[in-house]
């Protein structure tokens, strides 16, 4: 069946750098754009930036613009997304997720990687 | 960017109970809404797409209205398992696709 699997949860001291993996598999890899979101414990979800499989453009939220990098395997149909510098806020829950485009004015987020944990703790 | 605003930010209802969640768009959308569901632990899961549209396998008590800027999600006859938190979110045109702050749905 189409869906993400995301690679599992990691403890990084401040300062350092982490690389997320979502494994895509079930459906054609190049179609659907995969975005990133995460969600800070208690709090609501946050758009992070996108990548297009096919070609591997980007677009990040400007927040993250000078610390965060998606890049794409596609051989193993696999997103990548890099954040450098980590803070203590930057612990979150992060989730990869499918855009499925369902016409020309309408796309949602269709299918969603498990999440993974990222803890940011000296 | 597009922001999006939900309200209430909490709820607590009885089961049976009909319950709307509003999101107001800070521009017009047309029709370019989606929502959410997402239990304790899990990753949200579409339940609506295109404002009014319900995903596969969500049951029909579920819908949802609206255009332009102001929008809604109904839930007829609420359930135990629809304890979650809702959110909207925008797809319009090449904006990021934010997401409203959520409303929590609590069952008395």
């Amino acid at each position: 069946q189409e869906q993400l699997v995301q690679s599992g949860a990691e403890v990084k001291k401040p300062g350092a750098s982490v690389k997320v993996s979502c494994k895509a598999s079930g459906y054609t890899f190049s179609r659907h754009y995969i975005y990133w979101v995460r969600q800070a414990p208690g709090q609501g979800l946050e758009w992070m930036g996108r990548i297009n499989p096919s070609g591997g453009s980007t677009r990040y939220a400007q927040k993250f613009q000078d610390r965060v990098t998606m890049t794409r395997d596609t051989s193993t149909s696999t997103v990548y997304m890099e954040v450098r510098s980590l803070r203590s806020e930057d612990t979150a829950v992060y989730y990869c997720a499918r855009d499925r485009r369902i016409s020309l004015t309408v796309d949602a987020f269709d299918i969603w990687g498990q999440g993974t944990t990222i803890t940011v703790s000296s | 960017d597009i922001q999006m605003t939900q309200s209430p930010s909490s709820l607590s209802a009885s089961v049976g109970d009909r319950i709307t969640i509003t999101c107001r768009a800070s521009q017009s959308i047309s029709r370019s809404l989606n929502w959410y569901q997402q239990k304790s632990g899990k990753a949200p899961q579409l339940l609506i797409y295109a404002a009014s549209n319900l995903q596969s396998g969500v049951p029909s008590r579920f819908s949802a209205s609206g255009s332009g800027t102001d929008f809604t999600l109904t839930i007829s006859s609420l359930q135990p398992e629809d304890l979650a938190t809702y959110y909207c979110q925008e797809s319009y045109s090449d904006s990021p696709r934010n997401f409203g702050q959520g409303t929590k749905v609590q069952i008395k």
